[in-house]
């Protein structure tokens, strides 16, 4: 039973353009969401969050839209650039003990 | 200052076999988090440790596997009796504390990629 889940496992978008990559989650107890980007052989870099009080949250070119009611959120990249590529994982959080639970992650990779 | 680090960063074993993976969390950081990442999916939270104490181990599939943090800094992750399906990057991921605030993002450390023939 996955409890939050990445559907797309790959996009492909060009430079310049919005990639928007798509996580559902099951349970309904999560209250934080991140989302995180990892190059090969190094390990998940922290990248944005939200809480599940809020529905959006943006940092420049990063923006999260959490919905609650369908248990969806995305991570919108504007403008998307080539060195954006890399593999983004979802991953949500209840409680404050910090264990998170993650996406199986989607790949991104924009071309210039 | 210096990040997560792991070593090794491989480890190639054989089946039946015991090994230790080590993690060096950041310096003043009193949570520390080990998951582990199967080819092709997200990682998956093993156990977590607030100072000394391992606050949750509820991800460890078995007793085969078990941490340790004796001094509330660097950890070691004890596999024994390794299996094949034991195959996977190893992540350790440290932070602040373990609140879950936002301000509390963990870092996390390059892998130790092991091998199991």
């Amino acid at each position: 039973d996955q409890q939050v889940k990445q559907n797309s496992p790959s996009l492909s978008v060009q430079e310049g353009r919005i990639s928007i990559l798509n996580c559902d989650y099951t349970n309904s107890m999560f209250d934080y969401f991140l989302w995180y980007k990892k190059y090969p052989a190094e390990g998940p870099t922290f990248l944005i969050s939200i809480s599940s009080i809020k529905d959006k949250n943006e940092d420049g070119r990063f923006t999260v839209f959490l919905n609650k009611s369908a248990k969806h959120l995305s991570l919108h990249i504007v403008p998307s650039q080539p060195g954006d590529s890399a593999v983004y994982f979802c991953a949500a959080r209840w409680g404050n003990a910090g264990k998170s639970t993650f996406g199986d992650g989607t790949t991104l990779t924009v071309k210039p | 200052g210096a990040g997560v680090s792991q070593t090794p960063s491989n480890k190639v074993t054989e089946k039946g076999k015991y090994v230790e993976l080590r993690c060096d969390p950041i310096s003043g950081h009193t949570a520390l988090y080990w998951y582990r990442q199967s080819l092709g999916q997200g990682p998956e939270f093993l156990i977590y440790f607030q100072g000394t104490g391992a606050a949750d181990d509820s991800g460890l599939p078995n007793d085969r596997f078990f941490a340790v943090r004796p001094e509330g800094s660097v950890s070691t992750l004890k596999i024994q009796r390794t299996e094949r399906g034991d195959s996977a990057v190893y992540l350790c991921a440290s932070s602040l504390s373990a609140s879950g605030r936002a301000e509390d993002t963990q870092y996390f450390g390059p892998g130790t990629r092991l091998t199991v023939l």
